[in-house]
């Protein structure tokens, strides 16, 4: 089993939809959690960690569940901008140890 | 402006010929990193140094070399480069040892060994 799952997708979603990804971690020790964003060919750059009791940046909203082990992203009134590959991130220590997901690719069309 | 820069970008080379990818870090990070992306695969660590003289293997060590003389610098080496080592490969840096803390990477350097 993968430590960091994700669904690949893609997501093909018009613009103004919500959309929603999820990804579970296999460490239920696992501390730290992140969702990166990496557009096409370019290196990740972090779009917001997330925090025990959700958060929201914006249209952005994360949770984490830590029974379940998964984490969530959700996107709201989805921008064409949005288009990108989403990397789900968990610290399993606390330390600088980042595991990956394979990410999820969305693509928001007109 | 707080980055980290790779070079080269773009890489062609030919089996066996020992090639080396240069990180440079502008922001005073201890630990810095060597990555790897695959298709489906994700981003999996190749080597990591927590400070200068202090490196250790990632999940992927096999095939690269990496030293850590300064802080700023963190060079990838492929002694006798092979073909299964084609790939998109990032370098990051972070501050050691800091809850949540953010990784910067650097644009990457997409290798192709023929």
């Amino acid at each position: 089993r993968k430590e960091v799952e994700q669904d690949p997708g893609p997501f093909n979603v018009p613009e103004g939809a919500t959309v929603a990804f999820n990804c579970t971690y296999s460490n239920s020790a696992s501390q730290s959690f992140f969702w990166y964003r990496q557009d096409c060919r370019k290196e990740p750059k972090l779009l917001m960690s997330v925090y025990s009791s959700g958060n929201e940046d914006g249209r952005f909203t994360a949770q984490l569940n830590r029974a379940s082990q998964y984490i969530s992203l959700l996107i709201r009134d989805s921008k064409l901008s949005d288009s990108a590959t989403y990397l789900c991130v968990v610290n399993p220590y606390n330390n600088n140890d980042m595991r990956f997901g394979a990410g999820t690719r969305l693509t928001v069309k007109p | 402006e707080a980055q980290v820069t790779q070079n080269p970008r773009y890489l062609i080379t030919v089996t066996g010929k020992k090639l080396t990818v240069t990180c440079s870090q502008n922001m005073n990070h201890e630990y810095m990193s060597w990555y790897r992306q695959d298709p489906g695969l994700g981003l999996r660590q190749i080597y990591y140094s927590m400070n200068v003289e202090v490196t250790d293997k990632g999940d992927v060590p096999e095939g690269y070399k990496v030293s850590r003389k300064e802080k700023r610098n963190f060079p990838l080496i492929l002694e006798s480069p092979s073909p299964n080592q084609t790939s998109l490969y990032f370098c990051a840096s972070s501050l050691s040892r800091q809850p949540r803390v953010e990784a910067f990477f650097g644009q990457g350097t997409r290798l192709t060994v023929v």
